[in-house]
């Protein structure tokens, strides 16, 4: 079946700091990619995402392409900032049978210091 | 505010009992999607209705059944409920396929 494995920290990082986390992805199909991200007390919020091979997506300085020859979707950002502060998850749609559920990694939870 | 409306946020209640949890979608989506969080779990897809008819099923235990209804808003029924139903529940929606989901804020269910 399809699934998502990522880096699952905790992660503690100064401000400025680059950020990458690993994710890593097996689907049988064409699968789109997602990065999630839930800040304390609030839902998930679609952070980017990537429907094919070799595209990139990106917003708020974060950024991830997603490699069909290596399986994965690595999330990136140059210089995180406190607010940065949030748990992060992988997750990838395979929609056949014409369901787009969601399969997640597990989350990885970063803390930015000042 | 991401449009997706579920209520209650939090709920409490004993071993045993019944609850139902409210999801209205964001405005114009079709599809409505529940995912249960929880410590050990992760994020588990349950179900899925679009436009009213069940499109997907996922881990959702015989204890638990949905709905979507005329309006598009989503019911989650839970039932006998045990200590270990205890989790986040959330409610997405979307449009289309590939786009990504609008989750709501979730319902926190805790039973005592």
């Amino acid at each position: 079946g399809n699934s998502v494995t990522q880096m699952e920290g905790p992660v503690t990082l100064s401000e400025e700091a680059f950020l990458t986390i690993n994710c890593t992805y097996t689907a049988t199909g064409y699968p789109s990619l997602f990065w999630y991200v839930q800040y304390p007390g609030e839902g998930l919020q679609l952070l980017l995402k990537a429907t094919k091979a070799d595209d990139k997506g990106s917003n708020k300085g974060f950024e991830a392409t997603y490699r069909k020859e290596t399986t994965s979707f690595h999330l990136e950002k140059g210089s995180v900032q406190v607010s940065d502060s949030a748990v992060y998850f992988c997750a990838l749609s395979d929609p056949q049978g014409g369901s787009e559920k969601l399969v997640f990694g597990k989350g990885m939870k970063l803390t930015v210091n000042p | 505010d991401s449009g997706v409306t579920q209520t209650p946020k939090h709920l409490i209640t004993a071993t045993g009992q019944r609850v139902t949890l409210r999801c209205s979608p964001r405005s114009g989506d079709l599809s409505v999607y529940w995912y249960q969080q929880s410590l050990d779990q992760g994020l588990q897809f349950l179900i899925q209705y679009y436009n009213g008819e069940e499109r997907a099923k996922g881990n959702i235990l015989e204890r638990f059944s949905a709905q979507q209804f005329p309006d598009l808003h989503s019911e989650l029924n839970l039932s006998s409920l045990e200590l270990g139903d205890s989790a986040l529940y959330f409610c997405a929606s979307s449009p289309k396929s590939g786009v990504g989901y609008t989750f709501g804020s979730g319902t926190r269910l805790t039973v005592v």
